[in-house]
Parts: structure tokens; sequence; C-alpha cells
């Protein structure tokens, strides 16, 4: 059973740059048939794309987050990695990490819906 | 300000039903037949509930269902039961710019 668990600091403060790794166990990252993505949810409020990426190390990133987001991919060892530059008080969320699968045929392919959950981890931005 | 827009709260008694909108665009909802919905218990991570617009994943109670019409893809659940009471939120695939818009959630009340 596939299984994803986020791990990294629970506070950062304002101006640096949270770095958490997402690591799979029970399924190989490398599958070609899936994504990996990170979701965030700010405290009381609804879910917020953050990007995903493929074993390859293609990625998709949310364009309102695009210039401060970096998603990486560690075949070896079976994880992938979330690295948010400059925060702010805004960036206090929860952070989920996914897998994610998609539909449709050849070059229309599309990865986007979200399959399999982390249980999410706690990040405070705060001095 | 969410990309797809639902409604803050629905509500109903147990064996009945409540369906959920949501409303996108020709971008995303209205574009492609890439909607999902996810189910979300206070302090939880969400939870897949539909895909592809109407199709259930394996576990998921045939309570469930999905649909689409134009820019806005609808959740029902039928035979409403007290587990049911949770929050809701829809995504639908954006193009390949944008990728993923998530709606700002609806909240489920069992009365």
């Amino acid at each position: 059973q596939l299984q994803l668990q986020e791990s990294g600091p629970g506070l950062v403060k304002p101006s640096e740059t949270l770095s958490l790794t997402c690591a799979v166990s029970g399924g190989s990252i490398s599958s070609s048939s899936y994504y990996w993505g990170w979701i965030r949810q700010p405290p009381g409020k609804g879910l917020d794309w953050i990007g995903s990426i493929y074993y390859s190390g293609s990625t998709y990133y949310n364009p309102s987050l695009k210039s401060r987001v970096t998603i990486s991919v560690d075949t070896s060892k079976n994880q992938f990695s979330l690295k948010l530059s400059s925060v702010t008080a805004a960036d206090t969320a929860v952070y989920y990490c996914a897998r994610l699968s998609g539909s449709g045929s050849g070059y229309y392919y599309y990865y986007y819906y979200m399959d399999v959950w982390g249980k999410g981890t706690t990040v405070t931005v705060s001095s | 300000q969410s990309a797809l827009t639902q409604p803050r709260s629905v509500s109903g008694s147990p064996g009945q039903s409540v369906t959920i909108s949501c409303t996108g665009t020709s971008s995303d909802v209205g574009g492609y037949n890439y909607v999902s919905w996810y189910q979300q218990h206070p302090g939880k991570a969400p939870k897949l509930m539909i895909y592809d617009v109407s199709k259930r994943p394996s576990g998921v109670p045939d309570r469930f269902s999905g649909s689409k019409s134009g820019n806005t893809a609808s959740l029902t659940i039928s035979g409403l039961q007290a587990e049911d009471e949770a929050d809701y939120y829809c995504c639908s695939y954006a193009g390949s710019y944008t990728h993923v818009v998530f709606g700002g959630g609806t909240k489920v009340t069992v009365l």
C-alpha cells in the first residue's frame, strides 16, 4: 500500500526558505504512471495547488508561486522535495504531498487528480 | 479568491440528497472533462471521491456522484449520512500553464 510522509521544519523565519521532503513507501516514485505534487492549506482556508513533478524532473508550478517554488525529485531515495523561498506569514499552512494520477490518451494525457495523500505537516512562518 | 466557485455551505437531513456546485470557466471546468472532488474531515488529509467528472475510486460509496454541465460541475450526495459531514473541494485541470485549480470548499452539515 502506497504511503507518503512529509517531513521538515515546523517553524521557518520570514524571508527564509521553507524546505520539505515527501518520502514515498510501498511503491516506486519512478513509475511512469504518476506525477508527484504539493498542496497547501492555510489555517481555516481551502486547498492551494503548489506544483508537481515527474520522475524525470519535468515540473508544473502554480503561476502565482512559480517565482519562489522549486520542486525536485530524488529517485535513489524514492522521495521528492519542495523549496519555497522568501516566505512570509501568508505561507503558514499545512503542507500536503500527494500522488497525481491522470486521464486522457497519447499527447492529451493530463495528470491532475490526487489519489494518494500524505497526512500533512504544519509549517509556521514566524520570527 | 479561489479559481473555482463553490457555495460556502450546504445542509441536509439524514437520508436526503444534497448537491454542491463548482463553477469555473471555459479554461478549466468547461474546457475539459477532468474534474475531481475531495472530502476532508477536520484535521485529516483530503480524500479523493470523484475523478474524471463522474468516476468513483474503489471504496467510495455509490451515494456519491458527479456531473458537469457547461462551466459548472456538481457533486451529489444521496442518502446523506452523519459521516458525510465534512468539507468538500472541487478541482479541475486548467491547461498546461495553470495546470490545476481548486474550489474554495463547501461545508456539508448533516442536520
